[in-house]
């Protein structure tokens, strides 16, 4: 099984700041990369597949990149909604896929 | 707009048994692999099952092979999850979400049906 690692788990960041936030897989997983945001409550929303390609509706603040072990997700500048939970997902080959534990967004 | 609405969640006592629905809408569903996805309280996401666009293939994590099993009816465009000898550990929101023929990620999900394992 192959093992996503976020980082950080918990990042304080103000609006309109730049964050980066890293996700890890334990194999390389070529670009086989998604990145998902939760807000409490609510089912998760694709933001990134492909690791660099947004998905429909995205706003461009939002961009992935990375390939193989190491990925990021990129915010450019923070809205208040954006403070949520992010999840990076792996679906290299076949089943099962696995998800990093997550990284929280809180307003500092 | 493409829409997945689950139901059947509900509180079962350990041992017992449950199946969840997923009703897709808003596109061609028998063109689509499907995947159960499910979130325990306060903990993060954990993939559950996988099957093909007909039937004939199905995945499964390790943590439920044996006890859950993954249909899809395509005349109805329903997507099932039949839940046997229910582990408290097994309490999760349960979100189904529609996945791609060669890379699968997770588009659109539901909004999640809670199962509850508790005597």
């Amino acid at each position: 099984e192959i093992v996503m690692t976020q980082s950080p788990a918990t990042l304080s960041v103000s609006p309109g700041e730049r964050v980066t936030l890293s996700c890890g897989a334990s194999q390389s997983i070529s670009t086989n990369l998604a990145w998902y945001q939760q807000i409490p409550g609510q089912a998760p929303r694709l933001l990134i597949y492909g690791a660099d390609i947004r998905a429909a509706g995205i706003p461009a603040r939002f961009s992935g990149s990375g390939s193989e072990t190491e990925f990021s997700l990129t915010i450019s500048s923070l809205q208040s909604e954006d403070f949520a939970l992010y999840y990076c997902q792996q679906y290299h080959n076949r089943p099962p896929y696995t998800f990093g534990q997550g990284t929280r967004l809180e307003i500092q | 707009e493409e829409q997945l609405v689950e139901s059947g969640g509900a509180v079962v006592q350990p041992g017992g048994s449950l199946r969840l629905s997923c009703a897709a809408s808003g596109f061609t569903f028998d063109d689509y692999p499907m995947h159960w996805v499910r979130q325990a309280p306060g903990k993060g996401l954990e993939w559950v099952s996988l099957i093909s666009w007909d039937g004939s293939n199905t995945w499964y994590a390790d943590s439920v092979r044996g006890r859950f099993t993954i249909s899809r009816d395509n005349s109805r465009n329903f997507l099932y999850l039949e839940i046997n000898s229910l582990r408290p550990e097994d309490t999760a929101v349960y979100y189904c979400a529609k996945g791609r023929l060669l890379s699968n990620w997770f588009d659109p999900w539901g909004q999640g049906t809670l199962v509850t394992v508790s005597s």
